[in-house]
């Protein structure tokens, strides 16, 4: 039972335009929602988070949106760069779940210049 | 500062032994999480470690275990290895109870089963 799922496992954007990936997750009890970014042979690194009380959190380049109706989140890169590429992971967490993470599939991201 | 350092980077065993990994957490930080990356399952969480208690346990068989010392410094151990164990095991560290937008992940082990 996946509870946090990321449906594409690929995305491919031209240099400069805007990167869109989505997630989608069933456990009501998330309250907490985490983007992270993976190069090969590399832990995650940490890129955003939203609390379940925003809809909206912005940093630089980067902006996650929260749909707690539709239980969807989703991570906006603009303008996107080589760079960018990667994978991307979406995690959440529950309040009664510590520092548990549950992560998404992953969505490789490919900016091409 | 210095990351979460985690040891060794690469491993192969063979089916039926046992091994251990270690993770060396940012210092200051008491929070210490284990994850397994697969190919097939993405990214699953082992267990979490507090203040050396464990707090939460993933879904795993018995064979996956772990330890936190008072340094805060935490160990897992894989017994009985099997061929679907090969994985990269991710290691987390984070300075307080609920602090998982501060969850500072290590390069991992690469472990491998033949």
């Amino acid at each position: 039972d996946q509870q946090v799922k990321q449906n594409s496992p690929s995305l491919s954007v031209q240099e400069g335009r805007i990167s869109i990936l989505n997630c989608d997750y069933t456990n009501s009890m998330f309250d907490y929602f985490l983007w992270y970014k993976k190069y090969p042979a590399e832990g995650p690194t940490f890129l955003i988070s939203i609390s379940s009380i925003k809809d909206k959190n912005e940093d630089g380049r980067f902006t996650v949106f929260l749909n707690k109706s539709a239980k969807h989140l989703s991570l906006h890169i603009v303008p996107s760069q080589p760079g960018d590429s990667a994978v991307y992971f979406c995690a959440a967490s529950g309040n009664n779940a510590g520092n548990m993470l549950t992560f998404g599939g992953g969505t490789r991201l490919m900016v091409k210049p | 500062k210095a990351g979460v350092t985690q040891t060794p980077r690469y491993l192969i065993k063979t089916r039926g032994q046992q091994v251990t990994l270690s993770c060396s957490p940012i210092s200051g930080h008491r929070s210490v999480s284990w994850y397994q990356q697969t190919p097939g399952q993405g990214l699953q969480f082992l267990f979490e470690y507090f203040s050396e208690t464990q707090r939460n346990k993933g879904n795993f068989p018995g064979r996956f275990s772990g330890r936190q010392f008072s340094n805060s410094r935490s160990e897992m151990n894989v017994s009985t290895l099997e061929l679907g164990d090969s994985a990269l095991y991710l290691c987390a560290s984070s300075l307080v109870q609920r602090g998982a937008h501060g969850y500072t992940f290590g390069s991992g082990t690469r472990l491998t089963v033949v």
